[in-house]
């Protein structure tokens, strides 16, 4: 978990509140990445960041936005939370990107997100 | 659509012998794939990294393997130790910017 931190650690909420997840680096990687973590469904890309400003969607983004206006912060937001999106949430980072050589991804300690 | 797929059953071995950890996938052709390792509680921690043109890889008691013909790599830990046990999780690269896909795991448990 070196160099990247997430907060809060433990978040409950009501369903429709909004809610911040954050993610903080301090290893200078151009890429981050937000998953969910589920049972039965493992690890799922929600999205995804190659620079500052520049964001995409993974496979499950619906109900969920991302912003990052600095390298080291990448900042998921549920909208609305439902209860569907109670979850363990991680974030990631890389250095390089495709079939780069340093593309393997450091993950967060984790947020776990419960709707109520 | 793409399919990666590790057994969901959890894998019971004996201290000191060989773990054999089995990933499947369907559907596509990665041009490399990584394993990582995930204790309960904490986020997923990279081991390997094998590319599509090399047969093996070997790191301290880790061998990984990437069969292209068969689209399966089999994760070995060798001398397995109590410590070893935890969940394994095998990640195919998929294509684009880093997207690589985690295959659900396989947990490990390395009796004494």
């Amino acid at each position: 978990d070196a160099g990247i931190t997430q907060s809060p650690r433990h978040k409950v909420t009501e369903t429709g509140t909004p809610v911040t997840l954050r993610c903080h680096q301090t290893e200078n990687h151009r890429y981050m990445y937000w998953y969910r973590q589920d049972p039965g469904h493992g690890l799922r890309l929600i999205h995804y960041s190659y620079g500052v400003k520049d964001t995409d969607k993974g496979e499950v983004s619906d109900g969920y936005s991302v912003s990052r206006s600095k390298t080291e912060d990448f900042l998921l937001t549920l909208e609305s939370a439902t209860s569907s999106q109670t979850s363990v949430y991680f974030c990631a980072i890389s250095e390089s990107s495709g079939t780069g050589r340093k593309n393997e991804q450091f993950f967060g300690p984790g947020t776990r997100l419960t709707v109520l | 659509s793409q399919k990666i797929e590790q057994n969901s059953e959890a894998l019971n071995i004996q201290e000191g012998k060989t773990a054999t950890l089995t990933c499947n996938y369907t559907n596509y052709s990665p041009a490399y794939l990584q394993w990582y390792r995930q204790d309960p509680g904490r986020g997923p921690v990279f081991l390997l990294l094998i590319r599509e043109n090399e047969k093996e890889k070997r790191k301290e008691r880790l061998k990984v393997t990437f069969d292209t013909t068969l689209k399966q790599s089999l994760f070995h830990i060798t001398a397995s130790q109590p410590a070893d046990s935890a969940t394994y999780l095998c990640a195919p690269y998929s294509g684009g910017y880093q997207k690589v896909t985690f295959g659900t795991g396989t947990k490990l448990q390395v009796i004494p």
